[in-house]
């Protein structure tokens, strides 16, 4: 079936470095995409999204790229900080079908000091 | 915070229990969601309200029994558990339907269940 899934659940990174995490998605219908993070004992904060129409949208040290042609999206957080540690869901919706945004399981990144 | 508050934090229940869960939102949403967060699992859509009205119930047991009174205010009426239920249980609130970058969810900090 259709879904969105993450290529690794585990990113081990030092601070100051960039991050990337990934996620694959199968619906081309998908005109919708956003990444939450998820800190240890608070439910997923909204970070940023993007829309079809777009290729890159950058927010505040992050940065999420959109390649519809292999349906792949990653998000980029420059300059890592412990304060990102966290489990990071990408999520996706169909403009026009269900209105609810189908997750995928996640990936934590840890940012050792 | 995020302004959706949720009760109790964490519970522990026997599977012959009744319990609630609530869920409270402060931003004047029209829209509210229960999902359930078990490890290395995706997010799972449980209930969706829309003005107070049930927009969508995903094939979920009849166990979970949702109420939402107002807009402000979401439940999730718990009875006759099993331990596999046991997960962290999700409340979230949008401006409205449908999910947009207008409409992004905010969700509260959860409710950690444990079936005994």
């Amino acid at each position: 079936g259709e879904s969105v899934g993450l290529h690794l659940p585990t990113l081990s990174v030092q601070e100051g470095d960039n991050s990337i995490i990934n996620c694959a998605y199968s619906n081309s219908a998908s005109d919708y995409f956003i990444w939450y993070k998820q800190e240890s004992g608070k439910g997923p904060q909204f970070i940023i999204d993007i829309r079809s129409n777009m290729d890159k949208r950058q927010g505040q040290r992050v940065t999420v790229l959109l390649n519809k042609t292999v349906k792949h999206l990653s998000l980029q957080i420059a300059a890592t900080q412990p304060g990102d540690s966290a489990v990071y869901f990408c999520a996706e919706n169909k403009s026009g079908g269900s209105y609810i945004p189908t997750f995928g399981r996640g990936t934590s990144l840890i940012v050792h000091p | 915070e995020t302004g959706v508050t949720q009760t109790p934090r964490h519970l522990v229940m026997g599977m012959t229990n009744k319990k609630s869960l609530k869920c409270e939102q402060h931003l004047g949403h029209n829209a509210m969601y229960w999902y359930k967060q078990s490890a290395k699992k995706p997010l799972e859509l449980m209930f969706v309200y829309s003005l107070e009205e049930r927009v969508e119930n995903n094939s979920v047991p009849s166990r979970f029994s949702p109420e939402c009174p107002n807009s402000s205010h979401l439940f999730l009426h718990l009875h006759t558990l099993q331990p596999e239920d046991s997960a962290l249980y999700l409340c979230a609130s949008s401006q409205d339907l449908p999910i947009s970058s207008s409409y992004e969810q905010y969700f509260g900090p959860g409710t950690r269940l444990t079936v005994t």
